[in-house]
């Protein structure tokens, strides 16, 4: 069954603590993106990767850091130095553009 | 602020009516790209239009753009409580070096039985 597997679904970081949330596709699809959903608002670009062992910071990387090892892998890590972490994190491929979702990881704080 | 901004922010209808949703967007867009999210999940894609198509459909979808008016407009015919959702139109450019999908705020679509 193709398709992109987000995990987990629900996490909780403890204040100080890294975290680190998983993507994986096996659409063979060589860019991969993460984004973050706040409530009521739509999708910001966390990072990306184009390519293996190539990324690029979004339009709001601060406090997050990715690796892109493998093509089928794209994980995130939530840093504690991401002071507001607690939102909805979404994990997308695509040919060229993002174009399939993950069912998202709901990151909140203890 | 963002480049896709949707109207209304949320519509209520019964069973059987259409749904109309409007996305605009302030820069020149290579693609425009409307995508469905239900509670709590990812978001499927629903479709996508190129800045030189002017209509498209699929089912019960129907989809416009008019770029002069940096404008697009999702219609959902005969709509069923199943397809009540929230609904992003997400604009298509190249800026920075790769392909960028930036999202606008959503309409949250209510369908009543």
């Amino acid at each position: 069954d193709g398709g992109i597997t987000q995990s987990p679904k629900y996490l909780f970081r403890k204040e100080g603590q890294n975290v680190t949330l998983s993507c994986e596709q096996n659409l063979n699809h060589d860019a991969m993106y993460w984004y973050r959903q706040d409530p009521g608002q739509g999708l910001r670009l966390i990072y990306y990767s184009q390519i293996v062992n190539d990324f690029q910071k979004g339009d709001i990387a601060e406090g997050y850091s990715v690796s892109r090892e493998k093509k089928e892998s794209f994980p995130l890590t939530v840093t504690s130095a991401q002071k507001n972490p607690t939102a909805f994190y979404l994990c997308a491929t695509g040919p060229y553009q993002p174009q399939h979702f993950g069912d998202g990881t709901r990151l909140s704080i203890l | 602020s963002q480049q896709g901004e949707e109207d209304p922010q949320a519509l209520s209808i019964q069973e059987g009516e259409n749904a109309t949703m409007n996305c605009s967007y302030k820069t020149s867009i290579n693609n425009l790209q409307w995508y469905r999210q239900n509670s709590g999940r990812g978001l499927v894609h629903l479709i996508l239009i190129r800045s030189n198509e002017r209509e498209k459909h699929s089912g019960r979808l129907r989809v416009t753009l008019d770029t002069s008016k940096k404008s697009s407009s999702l219609l959902i015919t005969a709509s069923r409580a199943a397809d009540t959702a929230s609904y992003f139109c997400a604009t298509g450019l190249f800026s920075g070096g790769y392909n960028k999908l930036i999202f606008g705020a959503g309409t949250r679509l209510a369908v009543h039985p």
